[in-house]
């Protein structure tokens, strides 16, 4: 069974621009996360889908991130602009259903000059 | 404000010894606890989960939970050098919640051969 994919792996950017990031998740998983990781932290929340819905985007920056899941599979996360604090990996995870165990992708690494 | 905390190390343990690794939460509406291993440059991947009260085995791992102390802990035996690595303690308020998971900040072992 093929894992979580994101895409992609690496991405440098200068600041203001617009950067998107694509999530796969394990087919037959119903809840998508994105999560977003600090050198030296744990992963943070940013939003959480049941199917195609936004059920918990509290911690989203909406001045510049947005997020979608239109059919309910894929996912993508935007970031317009970007701002050097945004350099971080992001995540995403999926599992069956909310609270069951969530399987991460390998991330994506971004970079803002 | 849930935490979730951890300390960060480095915890250092001779090779074929046992690793404890320590976890204390501040929700206590918290359910399910996981414990994730993430290599330096790598996505966490699942080590184990534990719902209920007391000791939960698989393999070389051993992972503790205690609710009434809010605590829960992880247990490496017969340590390998292939163990090095951050390992995250993370909750889960399932059960309709609006979160996902709550990670600390993760503790980074090393394991001396």
């Amino acid at each position: 069974e093929a894992g979580v994919v994101q895409s992609p792996r690496y991405k440098i950017i200068e600041k203001k621009q617009p950067v998107a990031f694509w999530c796969n998740p394990i087919s037959g998983h119903n809840t998508l996360y994105w999560y977003l990781q600090n050198l030296g932290q744990g992963p943070e929340l940013l939003i959480r889908y049941e199917n195609e819905e936004a059920v918990d985007d509290s911690q989203l920056p909406k001045d510049r991130f947005s997020a979608e899941r239109l059919k309910g599979v894929d996912s993508t996360l935007k970031i317009q602009p970007a701002e050097l604090g945004d350099s971080a990996v992001y995540l995403c995870a999926s599992s069956f259903m909310f609270g069951e165990t969530q399987y991460f992708g390998p991330g994506t690494r971004l970079l803002v000059l | 404000q849930k935490e979730v905390e951890q300390n960060s190390g480095p915890l250092s343990v001779p090779e074929g010894a046992i690793a404890s690794l320590n976890c204390t939460y501040s929700d206590r509406g918290s359910q399910s606890f996981f414990w994730y291993r993430q290599y330096s440059g790598k996505s966490p991947e699942l080590i184990m989960f534990i719902y209920s009260n007391g000791d939960k085995e698989d393999g070389r791992f051993t992972a503790q939970l205690n609710k009434a102390s809010q605590y829960v802990s992880l247990l490496i035996r017969d340590s390998q050098p292939s163990d090095s690595a951050t390992y995250l303690c993370a909750v889960n308020r399932a059960g309709g919640g609006a979160d996902g998971l709550t990670f600390g900040k993760g503790t980074h072992l090393i394991i001396q051969p």
